[in-house]
């Protein structure tokens, strides 16, 4: 099993640009998320998905968009970048028995910069 | 929604002390308190957690603790080494897995 796989690892953007963040497990998980990480911010929910075509908002979801069509993909979409979104971006999976948490597999990280 | 408070931000031992890290929570139906250690330009990974029905829990030198009346959670690290240096993470769920995570401590062990 590859586990979590996100692309790119790196990447640099413009104010305004859009891009995605590609996300991808092979664990057969239902849950999963992304998260902003920033200098003595730890870790922020920006959107998360307990399946398929099912997606809600985290704590930070602004200038981000998401959408689930199959099990196994999960991206990420910045509209129009802003300088405020430099981070490193990780996606991470769990298998969930609907209320019971499990443990989350993160992915490599993706570190953007948006000049 | 969920606010998780860590403590403290940075800690300094040397090898072979103990060191203790501290996370409080607001929500009482929070029910899973994972934590997580993040090397230097890795990705976090889980290295214990404990469910509400649970007071403690360990795992070799590393063992959590659980005051569900205290809304606070407490990580232990017994005879450390260099290794475990490295930034650990507390977070909370109510479930569905959806974590809030602590800001983060940054723990350094000198030989």
């Amino acid at each position: 099993n590859a586990g979590v796989t996100q692309t790119p690892k790196f990447q640099v953007l413009k104010t305004g640009q859009s891009m995605t963040l590609q996300c991808a497990q092979d664990m057969n998980h239902e849950y999963m998320s992304w998260y902003r990480q920033d200098p003595g911010m730890g870790l922020r929910l920006i959107h998360y998905s307990v399946g398929a075509g099912i997606t809600d908002q985290g704590e930070v979801p602004n200038g981000y968009n998401v959408s689930r069509s199959t099990t196994e993909d999960f991206p990420l979409r910045l509209l129009s970048a802003a300088p405020s979104q430099t981070s490193v971006y990780f996606c991470a999976s769990s298998y969930s028995g609907g209320t019971l948490t499990g443990e989350l597999f993160f992915g490599e990280g993706s570190r953007l910069t948006v000049l | 929604g969920e606010n998780v408070e860590q403590h403290p931000s940075t800690l300094s031992v040397q090898e072979g002390d103990s060191a203790v890290i501290k996370c409080t929570y607001s929500d009482s139906a929070s029910n899973y308190f994972p934590w997580y250690k993040q090397e230097l330009g890795k990705r976090p990974q889980l290295i214990i957690d404990i469910r509400s029905n649970v007071g403690e829990k360990k795992d070799q030198r590393i063992a959590v603790t659980l005051n569900k009346t205290a809304k606070h959670f407490s990580l232990h690290i017994t005879e450390t080494q260099p290794e475990d240096s490295a930034v650990y993470f507390c977070a909370a769920s109510g479930g569905y897995s959806t974590l809030t995570f602590g800001k983060g401590t940054m723990l350094l062990v000198s030989p």
